[in-house]
């Protein structure tokens, strides 16, 4: 258990709002990621973090704003929502091996419906 | 840029199968190689890795091995259960921000 927790688990919302998903960890890892689940696609990152204010695109940006003011709390903004960021969204953190290797944990995830 | 690509499901196996799950992928540089697994309802979670060429990753029964001159990375088990009914991702990671490429998952079904 790396100590992820996403709130809120499931959120039903309309086309043309705004809306926040929160990723929390209490372990102080310094990289966090975003990543949406879609069927047929896989998982496929959103945004990702290497520290406090430090942050960067990933694949599938568009549409989407993150900060993250503190090492604990990455959070994801959806700035007008529409009908195709209908997804799960996950969180991830990387944690650190034995040797140079980072391996990333997943947080239970969030089910978004954009109506 | 990176890529994988995994074997297409449904696959349906009847207890105590053999499975295979294919796995290959493009990069660049040396990635470190992994299996997820999402049972029913829930989130990933690691099911075995490898970080370098020839690496044997195992874990509850399954087994990939890293191998460079094929670019695979394919999942093996020798006797499945109803319990191994899950959705199986591979994905490959980059050695400078750990970001992760997935594959599109494979699910499989174990039937008693």
């Amino acid at each position: 258990d790396a100590g992820i927790t996403q709130s809120p688990r499931h959120k039903v919302t309309e086309t043309g709002t705004p809306v926040t998903l929160r990723c929390h960890q209490t372990e102080n890892h310094r990289y966090m990621y975003w990543y949406r689940q879609d069927p047929g696609h896989g998982l496929r990152l959103i945004h990702y973090s290497y520290g406090v204010k430090d942050t960067d695109k990933g694949e599938v940006s568009d549409g989407y704003s993150v900060s993250r003011s503190k090492t604990e709390d990455f959070l994801l903004t959806l700035e007008s929502a529409t009908s195709s960021q209908t997804s799960v969204y996950f969180c991830a953190i990387s944690e650190k091996d034995r040797g140079p290797q980072e391996t990333q944990y997943f947080g239970p995830g969030t089910r978004l419906l954009v109506l | 840029g990176n890529s994988v690509t995994q074997m297409e499901g449904p696959v349906t196996l009847s207890e105590e199968a053999f499975l295979t799950i294919n796995c290959t992928y493009t990069a660049t540089g040396y990635p470190s190689l992994f299996w997820y697994v999402q049972y029913p309802g829930e989130g990933l979670q690691l099911l075995l890795k490898a970080t370098k060429a020839d690496d044997k990753g195992s874990n509850k029964g399954f087994e990939a091995t890293y191998r460079k001159e094929t670019t695979s990375f394919h999942l093996e088990k020798g006797s499945v259960q109803v319990s191994d009914s899950a959705v199986y991702f591979c994905a490959l990671s980059d050695r400078v921000d750990y970001k992760l490429s997935f594959g599109a998952g494979t699910t499989v079904t174990v039937r008693a």
